[in-house]
């Protein structure tokens, strides 16, 4: 099976402009979770979507959404970026319908903010 | 939001040394993770567990949830230098559908 996707790999913006990254699940996997990941806060979580349906969203400003499709891809979108916004952007993929279980990691989308 | 303390930061050891990382937390819960990050890159998971004092190895890693389901080791013998990365345990919320992580253990291994 082929791994969970993100594109692109890098991405350079500049403050206030928007941004949308991709993910693809691994077959059959229909939980898409997001990460940002900075060297000061770590790893954390933006959001969690099932079915085409959030279920749960991280503490972060409404700058950052997401949506799934019915495919179980993923995009998030982060709008007006700032410079703190530069991190790396993780996509997971589950296969359970239920939490209790371990999440896949693409490869990451590393985004600059100039 | 739930605690997770992960010790030691950093480590630097000699190749074939054994290593050993913990976390604990502040809560109980059923699930705990390893993943392993190189540079550039996602993390791998490592290893699962899911029952309190259950043992699991993957080759020469072996990890263990603790019977009070507040802390869980990491244990990775006769090291290699392809171990290098950063070792991060996460714990499974459950019904809040995310997983919440350590800060991360450093491991350099001197060849």
């Amino acid at each position: 099976k082929a791994g969970v996707t993100q594109t692109p790999r890098y991405l350079i913006k500049t403050r206030g402009q928007q941004v949308t990254l991709s993910c693809s699940p691994i077959s059959g996997h229909r939980s898409v979770s997001w990460y940002q990941q900075t060297p000061g806060q770590g790893l954390q979580f933006l959001f969690e979507y099932f079915s085409e349906t959030q279920r749960n969203k991280g503490n972060f400003p409404g700058r950052f959404s997401g949506r799934q499709f019915s495919n179980s891809r993923s995009e998030m979108n982060v709008s007006t970026l700032e410079l703190g916004d530069s991190a790396l952007y993780l996509c997971a993929s589950s296969p359970s319908q239920t939490g209790y279980n371990e999440q896949f990691f693409g490869p990451g989308t590393r985004l600059t903010v100039l | 939001g739930q605690q997770l303390n992960q010790s030691p930061q950093s480590m630097f050891i000699q190749e074939g040394e054994d290593v050993s990382m913990n976390c604990t937390s502040s809560s109980i819960f059923n699930t705990w993770l390893w993943y392993k990050q190189d540079p550039g890159e996602g993390p791998v998971l490592l290893i699962a567990l899911y029952k309190a004092g259950e043992l699991t190895s993957n080759g020469r890693l072996t990890a263990q949830f603790g019977i009070t389901r507040k802390d869980s080791f990491l244990n990775i013998s006769a090291s290699i230098p392809s171990d290098v990365g950063i070792y991060f345990c996460a714990i499974s919320g459950g019904s809040n559908y995310k997983l919440t992580f350590g800060k991360g253990t450093l491991l350099t291994v001197n060849p």
